[in-house]
């Protein structure tokens, strides 16, 4: 069966300081990958999908950027933090089907 | 910019009750799904429905499609205290893209 993992799970970090969060899939190939955040009580907005390696569309003008160094491996960075850059992210893949799959989430505090 | 708008943003109802909420969008789309988050937590997919379904039901959940108003309905019936998350439906506007635009959510709240 399909796994997701997202890690860390909780992160506080200085503004100015860099960020890394990664999400990696199990038991699937070549799926469809994603990036969310969500601020407190609201939507989703997203970030970045990827449909294959090195495939990155990036939706919103930020300081963040996303890799997709192997098939099943989602990183996203900063090089400097804002404390704009505070809230929930989420990592998800899906395959044909539509439907999308979500790992457990990072929260992000930027002080 | 977000699409599917969600309605309403809270509600609160008694076990048992049934649960209404509703989803607007402004383009056209391949499929319509809703999802559930727990506080804290990743989203959960529930249920998918295609621009051609008008119906689907999964268990306890009944979501109806209606592509003339652009709009969707989740109603959850006989609700149980373990229903209490938040509900956002998402579309993937286009045929072939799986580019998903999420709506705002509908936070529901079952008091035992």
């Amino acid at each position: 069966s399909q796994t997701i993992h997202q890690w860390p799970a909780t992160l506080v970090q200085p503004v100015g300081s860099p960020l890394s969060l990664e999400c990696t899939v199990e038991g699937t190939s070549n799926p469809n990958l994603y990036w969310y955040r969500q601020a407190a009580g609201r939507g989703l907005q997203l970030l970045f999908y990827s449909v294959g390696i090195g495939q990155i569309s990036s939706e919103v003008p930020q300081n963040l950027s996303a890799s997709r160094p192997q098939d099943r491996q989602f990183i996203l960075s900063s090089k400097k933090l804002l404390l704009s850059d505070s809230g929930f992210y989420l990592c998800a893949w899906s395959g044909p089907s539509y439907e999308q799959y979500f790992g457990p989430g990072t929260r992000l505090t930027v002080t | 910019s977000q699409q599917g708008e969600e309605d309403p943003q809270a509600l609160s109802i008694q076990e048992g009750e049934n649960a209404t909420m509703n989803c607007s969008y402004k383009t056209s789309i391949n499929n319509l799904q809703w999802y559930r988050q727990n506080s804290g937590r990743g989203l959960v997919h529930l249920i998918l429905i295609r621009s051609n379904e008008r119906e689907k039901h999964s268990g306890r959940l009944r979501v109806t499609l209606d592509t003339s108003k652009k709009s969707s309905s989740l109603l959850i019936t006989a609700s149980r205290a373990a229903d209490t998350a938040s509900y956002f439906c998402a579309t993937a506007p286009t045929s072939g893209t799986y580019k998903y635009i999420f709506g705002t959510g509908t936070r529901l709240k079952v008091l035992a």
